[in-house]
């Protein structure tokens, strides 16, 4: 079945720098990538996705990329703020149609 | 539209007793699932149905049923519960899944499990 790897698990950026936070998946016939942010006690909500015949996708502050051949993809939040501060999970949908998420990266911005 | 609701919000079970959290859903999603979360392990699938009728394991099954009489309706059964279960449980819905398609899991609010 599909294996999708995170990192980092933390990462702490002061406010206005950019974030970065990384994945890999196993089974190439995956095709969707979503990213999901938790904030503390709540449930994990979409921030966006991308389908696997799209290299790059924005939205505002937020951007996702995509690496087919070498099945990576990452997530993008520039000039952080306070309330950016969460868990971030990124997840891939593969041949089961079921959706695999990474092991989570808490985001930490300081003021 | 209430979209999912899980009840309850907290549970505290003694090892060996069983229970079944409640799983709702007001879009007429085909798709649902449980996952737990764990500290570190991020969100795993316990069980999913693709519809009324339908159910199928996913990555941690084990010490968990679930049924699928009705399309809003999808709750998850503790048999025998046991400390390893202490965990938060999520309940998702979501449309069919097309391929390349957008695939957007609506998640409860979750429920808090405590075995002791």
């Amino acid at each position: 079945g599909e294996n999708v790897e995170q990192h980092p698990s933390t990462l702490s950026v002061q406010e206005g720098d950019s974030a970065v936070i990384k994945c890999t998946y196993s089974d190439s016939a995956s095709n969707y990538f979503p990213w999901y942010k938790q904030e503390l006690g709540k449930r994990p909500q979409l921030i966006i996705d991308i389908r696997s015949n799209v290299g790059e996708k924005k939205d505002q502050r937020i951007a996702v990329t995509l690496n087919k051949t070498a099945k990576h993809f990452s997530l993008h939040i520039t000039e952080t703020q306070p309330e950016d501060s969460a868990v971030y999970f990124c997840a891939a949908v593969g041949s089961a149609r079921q959706l695999t998420f990474g092991s989570g990266t808490q985001l930490t911005v300081l003021p | 539209n209430a979209g999912v609701t899980q009840t309850p919000k907290f549970q505290v079970l003694k090892t060996g007793q069983s229970m079944t959290l409640q799983c709702a859903q007001d879009m007429n999603h085909e798709y649902m699932s449980w996952y737990r979360q764990d500290p570190g392990m991020g969100l795993r699938l316990i069980h999913y149905s693709v519809g009324a009728g339908i159910t199928d394991q996913g990555e941690v099954p084990n010490g968990y049923n679930v049924s699928r009489s009705t399309t809003e309706d999808f709750p998850l059964r503790l048999l025998s519960a046991a400390p390893s279960q202490t965990s938060v449980y999520f309940c998702a819905s979501s449309r069919r899944p097309v391929a390349g398609g957008p695939y957007e899991q609506y998640f409860g609010p979750g429920t808090r499990l405590t075995v002791t």
